[in-house]
């Protein structure tokens, strides 16, 4: 599976939109891009995936690049509790696996 | 939908001691399920994945006699850390996939923190 590269942190005043990037330059054809996210202590919880349209649904948007080498997530108006840390995932349909790199740290400030 | 159980979601017990971790799929039938790994301030390390009536495939480092894992039906995949001892205290999270295969993401339990003492 292609590998991702994110940003360590960022930060996000409290009601704004939180942009995360996420580059997958070596990404393949038939491979779909997944966003994970881990609040303190808890399992990771599955926010949306695309391959290469863009994808909304009540959590986010996905918004993937024409060439599909990058993407990002759009938390629309982040709160507090979208504090964590956020993965972003390259996994094909005949892979089983997801490998996890060091994802995102989002911090929503009031 | 797509709820993942995972238990007990804490354990302490004494070195020596083996510990089973259950993780099942509530409301979808899962043939494969993934156990993962996560030390403090780490990201989750994959260790094995669990295939549904057929031995358990492990990643590279993973001892499998040391990591037992079932996956006798479709909702249901156990982890047994045998012979437990302090280094292998950590968070243990399981994921499923729905059956149904494709490009269905990976739904997550809430873990299991194991503290050997």
């Amino acid at each position: 599976d292609a590998k991702t590269t994110q940003p360590p942190s960022m930060d996000c005043a409290e009601g704004r939109a939180a942009n995360l990037p996420c580059n997958h330059s070596t990404i393949s054809g038939n491979e779909y891009v997944y966003w994970y996210r881990q609040i303190h202590s808890q399992g990771p919880q599955y926010i949306i995936h695309g391959l290469k349209n863009n994808e909304t649904n009540e959590m986010a948007s996905l918004i993937i690049t024409e060439d599909r080498k990058s993407s990002t997530l759009i938390l629309p108006h982040a709160t507090l509790r979208d504090t964590a840390v956020y993965y972003c995932i390259v996994r094909s349909i005949n892979a089983g696996k997801s490998t996890f790199g060091d994802g995102t740290t989002l911090t929503v400030k009031p | 939908g797509a709820v993942v159980s995972q238990h007990p979601s804490w354990v302490i017990c004494k070195s020596g001691t083996s510990v089973k971790i259950e993780c099942r799929s509530l409301d979808f039938q899962a043939t494969t399920m993934f156990w993962y790994r996560q030390f403090p301030k780490q990201s989750l390390m994959l260790m094995a994945t669990s295939n549904e009536g057929s031995k358990a495939t492990y990643e590279q480092g993973v001892e499998k006699d040391k990591f037992l894992i079932n996956h006798a039906s479709l909702t249901l995949s156990t982890l047994t850390v045998t012979s437990a001892h302090p280094e292998d205290s950590s968070f243990y999270i399981c994921s499923a996939r729905d059956s149904t295969g494709g490009h269905q993401p990976q739904h997550f339990g809430d873990g299991t923190r194991l503290s050997i003492l």
